[in-house]
């Protein structure tokens, strides 16, 4: 199956507040990567995982894929307002040259 | 830092017309794809384009849909006969490798169609 679950669906938070979103499929991936989308903008590439249980790191972002790699985690410390955005995790498709993008989870952070 | 542009930002269409949207990808980029995102729902893949020919595309693509790299640095995406349901943001991006390596989004295109 193509499916990409991400959780929560929408989040809220306090600035200062740490954060955890999913993105879960019940398929192995290849590769995944993370994206943010800012409304009326296209995505923007955060970063790529390959490896199992491969954790990268982006100042506050923390980037993990599972060790059987059907699973990932963001985690964000210390959320800022600049952080607010919809965070979108894809894997490839079904054929190599196309990605398949999660839902997404629409985080809000408020000053 | 190098980015994929795309041009207009916002056209308005009559349902019937044909649009033209504009695309210029990375420079050093080999693969470039067209994405669409209708308000409030998921990205969809549409085509991928590769050494002057599609290589992928996907059911959504169909027979009004077409693309060309008409010179060394555009790459575009034409749609014959606008319908209601083609009005969405469309994105253009770029890669420079297939595997492994993430695909660099423009700020995109909103097509509304009339």
């Amino acid at each position: 199956t193509q499916l990409l679950e991400q959780s929560p669906q929408f989040l809220s938070i306090q600035e200062g507040e740490n954060l955890t979103v999913y993105c879960n499929s019940s398929s192995v991936f290849s590769s995944l990567q993370w994206y943010r989308q800012e409304p009326g903008e296209g995505p923007v590439l955060l970063v790529t995982v390959v490896t199992g249980g491969e954790v990268k790191k982006l100042k506050r972002l923390t980037f993990q894929f599972g060790d059987a790699r059907k699973d990932s985690s963001l985690h964000i410390t210390a959320a800022q307002p600049g952080d607010t955005g919809l965070y979108l995790c894809a894997r490839r498709g079904t054929g190599a040259n196309n990605l398949f993008f999660g839902t997404g989870t629409r985080l809000t952070v408020i000053p | 830092e190098p980015e994929v542009t795309q041009t207009p930002s916002h056209q308005v269409t009559q349902m019937g017309q044909e649009v033209i949207l504009r695309c210029v990808p990375i420079s050093n980029h080999l693969y470039f794809y067209w994405y669409r995102q209708i308000l409030g729902q998921k990205v969809e893949f549409l085509v991928s384009f590769y050494n002057n020919e599609i290589s992928e595309k996907s059911e959504i693509f169909d027979d009004q849909f077409s693309v060309e790299r008409p010179d060394g640095s555009n790459f575009t995406l034409k749609i014959r006969s606008t319908k209601l349901e083609d009005s969405a943001m469309y994105f253009c991006a770029s890669s420079e490798a297939l595997r492994a390596g993430g695909q660099f989004f423009g700020p995109g295109t909103r097509l509304t169609v009339l």
